[in-house]
C-alpha cells in the first residue's frame, strides 16, 4: 500500500524568506502524481502544484516549486518570497493511475510566515 | 466556473441520527470524491463516483454510503451517527477528460458535529 510521510509537523518563516517543505512516499508503482495542496485557516483545500512522475522535469507556479527525486521517493516543496498569506498547513498527496482519484494524503507541515 | 460547493456547510446532529451532505461539482466535472479529515486520523478516501457509478470505495463502514445523480451532484449519508464521525467531510471534483484530469479541487466542506 502506498504510504506518503511528512515528517515536519510544523514550521515557520520570516516573511520575504524562503523555506522548504519535506514529503517522502512510498510505492511499488512507476506512474503516478503527486501534489501540494494548501489548507488555511478557512479549511478549504488549495491546489498548490502537481508533478507527473513520468516527467523528470520539476514543477514550478510563480513562487512554488518542487524538488521530485523518483529514485529517492522524495517531494519537497520549496516556496520563495514566503508572504503572510501562505501560512496554512499544507498537505502532500499521492495518487496512483489505477486508484481512480483516491488520493493518499500525508498528516500535513503547518507553515506560519512571521512578519 | 463555479466551484465545488457544498451543503450543509455546518450541522448538529445527535448520535444515532443519519445525515446526508451535498456536493455539486464545478460544471463539466464528472467525478466526485469525498473525504473525512479528522484531527487524529487526517483526510482519509471514503469513495469516489463517475457517471453515477461508484468506482473506489475507502476503508469505512457500511453506515457511510453515496450515490451520484445524473447531473454529477453527489450526496453522501452517514446512518447511525456515532460521536466519531464528527468531522470535516470534503468534496472534491475533477474532469478526466482534461489534461489535468488527475487533479481533484476541493470544496469549503461539510463540518458535521456529533452530540
Amino acid at each position: 500500500a502506498q504510504t506518503v510521510t511528512q515528517s515536519q509537523p510544523e514550521m515557520s518563516v520570516q516573511e520575504a524568506e524562503t523555506v522548504t517543505l519535506s514529503c517522502t512516499y512510498d510505492t511499488s508503482e512507476n506512474n503516478y502524481y503527486l501534489f501540494w495542496y494548501k489548507q488555511p485557516p478557512s479549511r478549504q483545500m488549495i491546489l498548490v502544484i502537481r508533478q507527473e512522475a513520468y516527467k523528470q522535469q520539476n514543477a514550478t507556479e510563480n513562487r512554488f516549486s518542487v524538488n521530485f527525486q523518483k529514485a529517492a521517493k522524495s517531494f519537497s516543496l520549496k516556496i520563495s518570497d514566503s508572504q503572510l498569506g501562505d501560512t496554512a498547513m499544507y498537505f502532500c498527496a499521492f495518487m496512483s493511475p489505477s486508484g481512480t482519484y483516491k488520493y493518499i494524503f500525508g498528516t500535513g507541515t503547518r507553515l506560519k510566515v512571521l512578519a | 466556473k463555479a466551484g465545488v460547493t457544498q451543503t450543509p456547510r455546518y450541522l448538529i446532529k445527535t448520535r444515532g441520527q443519519q445525515v446526508t451532505l451535498s456536493c455539486s461539482p464545478i460544471s463539466g466535472h464528472r467525478s466526485v470524491s469525498w473525504y473525512q479529515q479528522t484531527p487524529g486520523q487526517g483526510l482519509q478516501f471514503l469513495f469516489e463516483y463517475f457517471s453515477e457509478t461508484q468506482r473506489n470505495k475507502g476503508n469505512f463502514p457500511g453506515r457511510f454510503s453515496g450515490r451520484q445523480f445524473s447531473n454529477s451532484r453527489s450526496e453522501m449519508n452517514v446512518s447511525t451517527l456515532e460521536l466519531g464521525d464528527s468531522a470535516l467531510y470534503l468534496c472534491a471534483s475533477s474532469d478526466p477528460g482534461q489534461a489535468s484530469g488527475n487533479t481533484i479541487y476541493f470544496g469549503e466542506g461539510s463540518w458535521l458535529t456529533v452530540v
